[in-house]
């Protein structure tokens, strides 16, 4: 009954690839979100998705495109891949609110040699 | 924009010994906060929140939070440690009442000695 699931848990792929990677949530919530955590642990919003729109979207490149087939997942495609990409790429997912409460997922560590 | 400030980078203690974790941030408005911990190759779970009334906040694993709104500070502590408590810790914050993305500190890389 994991409420916020990731796959694949890690992902080792070459430069030039293009990779996916899947977030699903059953807790029923309206806003997923894709974090990057980077080698040195920080962390930072890539994405989020409302209702099946966009509605952040911080100063990423346009490698990266964010697809939701439906409210209950959200996933990650990242085109020509580079070393730079690399890092643990976490799912969150909440109801938007006043005490709106984010849920991460396990993570997913890409490794891009 | 909102930003997050975390002091410590690195703390080292020893089992029983007490922990403050320092968390200072800077946004206009009215914000919601957060400590996240992560295991050594773990998730994020969560520690505790704030969203308003009581500004001391208790959550799980012995851990509370202090909200000091002069301060823009939101401390995490836990009067005695365990070598379990060994994790990267979050502050975070996101302002209040929109599906906003968490901002996030640097996080403090805490060691526990048996």
């Amino acid at each position: 009954d994991t409420a916020v699931s990731q796959t694949p848990k890690y992902l080792v792929t070459q430069m030039g690839n293009d990779k996916s990677i899947k977030c699903e949530q059953n807790l029923g919530h309206d806003t997923m979100y894709w974090y990057k955590q980077d080698s040195k642990k920080f962390l930072k919003i890539m994405f989020s998705y409302n209702n099946k729109e966009l509605i952040i979207n911080e100063t990423v490149p346009n490698r990266f495109s964010p697809k939701s087939p439906d409210k209950a997942h959200l996933n990650l495609h990242i085109n020509s891949l580079e070393l730079g990409d690399s890092a643990v790429y976490f799912c969150a997912s909440s109801h938007p609110g006043p005490q709106e409460t984010q849920y991460f997922g396990p993570g997913t560590r890409l490794l891009v040699l | 924009a909102q930003s997050v400030s975390q002091h410590n980078h690195h703390v080292i203690l020893s089992e029983a010994a007490s922990l403050e974790l320092g968390c200072n941030y800077s946004y206009g408005g009215t914000v919601n906060l957060f400590w996240y911990v992560q295991y050594p190759g773990q998730h994020l779970q969560l520690l505790l929140k704030y969203f308003s009334g009581d500004p001391l906040v208790k959550g799980i694993k012995g851990f509370e939070a202090e909200f000091i709104k002069s301060k823009f500070s939101f401390n995490l502590r836990k009067p005695s440690v365990q070598w379990s408590d060994t994790a990267e810790y979050f502050c975070a914050v996101n302002p209040r009442g929109g599906a906003d993305g968490l901002t996030f500190g640097k996080g403090t890389h805490l060691i526990i000695q048996p």
